[in-house]
């Protein structure tokens, strides 16, 4: 299982943009990358998943260079509502592991 | 509206005794998980199924037992409740294997 490493914690404040981003130097071919977003008392929930390149939705974008070594989640113009603990995930099954993620804290 | 639930939400019990926490979902998925969450770390892997009478341990799974006799629920039961047990449990779905993960919104359990 590739292992990943991630800032512990982040500060922002509203209106600017936050990245993000997760290292993953064992990362495997079949590798998909995948971000989860968690508020507090309330269950993960998927933000955004890719292989590749770049990858865009309605919530951020996600930077994945070629050695795919790294990735980068970015959301533009956060919110208060942004507050939540980020997590970034490796593998190509379900026994994928949770990291601590990262604490992101967004400031008015 | 499809949805994944799970009860109860709180639990109290005392050591020793045998719990089990009910999970339920409605997306027809057939990949389920368990996952508890201890203050400040992230969710750790208890046991998961692909499908009906599969089963399979998970990074954390002593202590822990699942049965799946159907596609909809995969309950979680501790044999023998320990205080090392206290925790937030989360159930998920996913559609397929990797695929993104649907979670319910948790049971906390506090052993004395």
């Amino acid at each position: 299982l590739a292992k990943t490493t991630q800032p512990i914690s982040m500060d922002s404040y509203e209106g600017q943009e936050v990245n993000i981003t997760c290292s993953h130097n064992n990362i495997a071919t079949n590798d998909y990358i995948t971000w989860y977003q968690q508020f507090p008392s309330q269950g993960p929930r998927f933000i955004i998943q890719g292989y590749k390149t770049k990858v865009t939705n309605e919530v951020a974008s996600l930077f994945i260079p070629a050695d795919r070594k790294s990735s980068t989640l970015s959301l533009p113009r956060v919110s208060l509502s942004d507050t939540a603990v980020y997590y970034c995930l490796v593998g190509d099954s379900d026994d994928m592991r949770f990291g601590a993620g990262t604490r992101l804290t967004v400031k008015p | 509206d499809a949805e994944i639930t799970q009860s109860p939400r709180h639990k109290i019990t005392e050591t020793g005794r045998q719990v089990t926490l009910a999970c339920h979902q409605t997306w027809n998925h057939n990949n389920m998980f368990w996952y508890r969450q201890d203050l400040g770390h992230g969710l750790r892997l208890i046991h998961y199924s692909y499908g009906v009478q599969d089963t399979n341990k998970g990074e954390v799974s002593d202590g822990y037992s699942v049965s799946r006799s159907n596609t909809e629920d995969l309950p979680l039961t501790l044999e023998s409740a320990a205080s090392s047990q206290t925790s937030v449990y989360f159930c998920a779905s996913s559609e397929l294997i990797g695929d993104t993960q649907y979670f319910g919104p948790g049971t906390r359990l506090t052993v004395l």
